[in-house]
């Protein structure tokens, strides 16, 4: 089965600087159509996950371009190009080209503010 | 604008059942493929499973630890979306979330409903 890593586990980051997320896959995300099925979501204190970006560098409607989304094959980066109150949270990596094994989660990147 | 709304949660005993129910608004419910995610008290997210339309099948898929104890289903008539969850253990305690199913991606998300399995 695929296995998701991400590091760090913990980012402080001060207010106004960038942030980077590191995301991990065991095994090659690209779909047999071409595609890559890697994707990141952002859970604030106590909400429900939110996706952010899609197909590893697509972002979702209402998404500030403050987030991007890089990578191929088995490396991928979440960065957020200046960091904000708002951006606290944990952040997720997710895969989802290897079926029946469905969604693999990453184990989380907490980002709070230093 | 896309809703989803759980509920049936609460607290059962180990070997006990639950069905949860998960209504849908804003998108045509009978093309969508669903899932179920859910996150342990203080823990990441983990997919239980997922349904497809039924014009693709509506053939549903399952995680390792739930699979055989869990049966997902749905009622487009409704637009509801339900995960019925027998044979339940102390390690099932988490919130329930129904999410959408977009670009082989949990792209929308309900607020969740807390189930808890204790003696």
């Amino acid at each position: 089965d695929v296995v998701m890593t991400q590091s760090p586990l913990s980012l402080p980051v001060t207010l106004g600087q960038p942030a980077s997320i590191s995301c991990r896959s065991s095994q090659s995300l690209v779909y047999s159509d071409g595609n890559t099925y890697l994707s990141w979501f952002q859970q604030r204190p106590g909400q429900s996950p939110r996706r952010l970006i899609y197909r590893v560098s697509n972002r979702d409607s209402g998404v500030p371009d403050t987030f991007s989304g890089s990578g191929s094959g088995t490396d991928f980066t979440l960065k957020i190009s200046r960091v904000e109150a708002e951006h606290v949270g944990v952040y997720y990596c997710v895969q989802g080209t290897h079926w029946p094994q469905g969604f693999t989660f990453g184990p989380g990147t907490k980002v709070d503010i230093k | 604008e896309v809703h989803l709304v759980e509920s049936g949660g609460g607290l059962v005993k180990p070997g006990g059942s639950l069905r949860l129910s998960c209504v849908v608004s804003g998108f045509t419910f009978s093309n969508a493929w669903m899932s179920w995610v859910r996150q342990a008290p203080g823990k990441g997210l983990e997919w239980v499973g997922r349904i497809k339309s039924k014009i693709d099948g509506g053939t549903t898929d399952y995680a390792a630890p739930v699979k055989g104890r869990f049966t997902i289903s749905r009622d487009d008539s409704k637009n509801t979306l339900f995960l019925q969850m027998n044979s339940l253990e102390t390690e099932d305690t988490a919130v329930y979330y129904c999410t959408t199913f977009g670009d082989l991606s949990p792209d929308y998300w309900g607020q969740g409903t807390l189930v808890t399995v204790s003696s």
